[in-house]
């Protein structure tokens, strides 16, 4: 298996630009997580879905995140507009029924 | 959640046993212990988990108090590529969802 499949790896933007960061969770895995990562804060949850349902978004930073899951092989989390704080590391990561987590290589975002 | 409290940071030298704390005094009954590690511009990575039992796997062991209230990661021959930030989270497993703390950084010195 490929494991967890996070695109881009690198983005780079500029503030007030539409940012959408994707991932393909592990077949068969019925969990996906979106995390971020910054030096302040670490590892944060920013949602979660279970069989393409969100379950809780308490993490989302604000109305400028949204995430979707339109099916069990892909997942977006979009940000817009973007700004210089949401810059950060972003994983997705998947698992099977409250099983084990397995992230992807993450999505390093900067914005100019 | 509960709440977690591990060191900041420990260091090890290569070959030799690694003990990592950490303690969970607040964790419910049904809570299961998960360590995980993340290596360097990696994401994290599933060590081992248990529930009341010393659990044993190929990467490490888990040692968990009678009380439940602490436990410990164990690596017994520590390597180069151990050096990483080791994350102990006490979780429901209802949902799968993790909350990561601060975690433990582990330095290995050749």
């Amino acid at each position: 298996d490929a494991g967890v499949i996070q695109s881009p790896r690198h983005e780079v933007t500029e503030m007030g630009q539409e940012v959408t960061l994707r991932c393909k969770p592990i077949s068969g895995h019925n969990s996906l997580f979106w995390y971020r990562q910054t030096m302040m804060r670490g590892l944060e949850l920013l949602i979660y879905f279970n069989n393409n349902v969100p379950i809780d978004d308490s993490g989302m930073p604000e109305d400028r995140f949204s995430a979707k899951m339109p099916n069990a092989s892909f997942s977006t989390l979009k940000i817009q507009p973007s700004e210089p704080r949401d810059s950060a590391v972003y994983f997705c990561a998947s698992s099977y029924t409250a099983g084990k987590l397995f992230f992807g290589s993450g999505t390093q975002l900067s914005v100019l | 959640d509960a709440k977690t409290t591990q060191p900041n940071s420990m260091e090890s030298n290569e070959e030799e046993p690694v003990h990592l704390p950490c303690n969970h005094s607040t964790i419910s009954g049904t809570d299961y212990i998960h360590w995980y590690r993340q290596l360097p511009s990696q994401g994290p990575e599933y060590v081992i988990h248990g529930l009341t039992s010393n659990v044993n796997n190929r990467m490490a062991s888990l040692a968990i108090a009678e009380d439940r209230k602490s436990s410990t990661l164990i690596l017994h021959r520590a390597t180069l590529r151990d050096a990483a930030v080791y994350y102990c989270i006490p979780n429901s497993g209802n949902t799968g969802k993790l909350i990561f703390g601060q975690g433990t950084t582990l330095q290995v010195k050749p």
